[in-house]
């Protein structure tokens, strides 16, 4: 297998606009986890699905983030509008139990707002 | 809130030597997982105990867990320059739905 795919790996943008990442689970794998890490906050967790449908958004820093699922093989989480206080890796994981199992994560996306 | 602490923030060992990270927590567990980070990649999966397990091996890697005392660490044996990367435990916390991640453990083993 592939393992959790990401895209872009690196992204730069200027505030304001709209950033959009995306993940592609590991095939066969019902939950998808979204993290944001940060050197002053560490692993964030952000939202995750079950399949497809979202269980737990309460991370999710504000109305700017919005993630879908729209499949059980992509996801993407939006910032609009992006901030420089966004600046942060991004990281898609999935796992195949349940929320509390091993998770699978991907290399991340490395966002700059400027 | 943040309930796993790692412990040391930092280590810096030699090649061969054993290096031994540390977790405490403060309310009960069903599982405490460990997890590894290379410099600019994404996590990767070393161990998971159940709380009704006190030890685990895989390979180099020795995993315990002391419910009583609420900690678990984990002890990389012959350590590798390859094994410098940061190290985090990780738990549903509390019977909580979701994985809660520590700061971590960044390990340097010098060659």
């Amino acid at each position: 297998d592939a393992g959790v795919i990401q895209s872009p790996r690196h992204e730069v943008t200027e505030m304001g606009q709209e950033v959009t990442l995306r993940c592609k689970p590991i095939s066969g794998h019902d939950y998808l986890f979204w993290y944001r890490q940060t050197m002053m906050r560490g692993l964030e967790l952000l939202i995750y699905f079950n399949n497809n449908v979202p269980i737990d958004d309460s991370g999710m820093p504000e109305d700017r983030f919005s993630a879908k699922m729209p499949n059980a093989s992509f996801s993407t989480l939006k910032i609009q509008p992006s901030e420089p206080r966004d600046s942060a890796v991004y990281f898609c994981a999935s796992s195949f139990l349940d929320s509390t199992d091993t998770q699978y994560f991907g290399p991340g996306t490395r966002l700059t707002v400027l | 809130s943040q309930q796993g602490e790692e412990d040391p923030q930092a280590l810096s060992i030699q090649e061969g030597e054993n290096a031994t990270m540390n977790c405490s927590y403060k309310t009960s567990i069903n599982n405490l997982q460990w997890y590894r980070q290379n410099s600019g990649r994404g996590l990767v999966h070393l161990i998971l105990i159940r709380s009704n397990e006190r030890e685990k091996h895989s390979g180099r890697l020795r995993v315990t867990l002391d419910t009583s005392k609420k900690s678990s660490s984990l002890l990389i044996t012959a350590s590798r320059a390859a094994d410098t990367a940061s190290y985090f435990c990780a738990s549903p916390w509390g019977g909580s739905e979701k994985l809660v991640f520590g700061k971590g453990t960044k390990l340097t083993v010098n060659p």
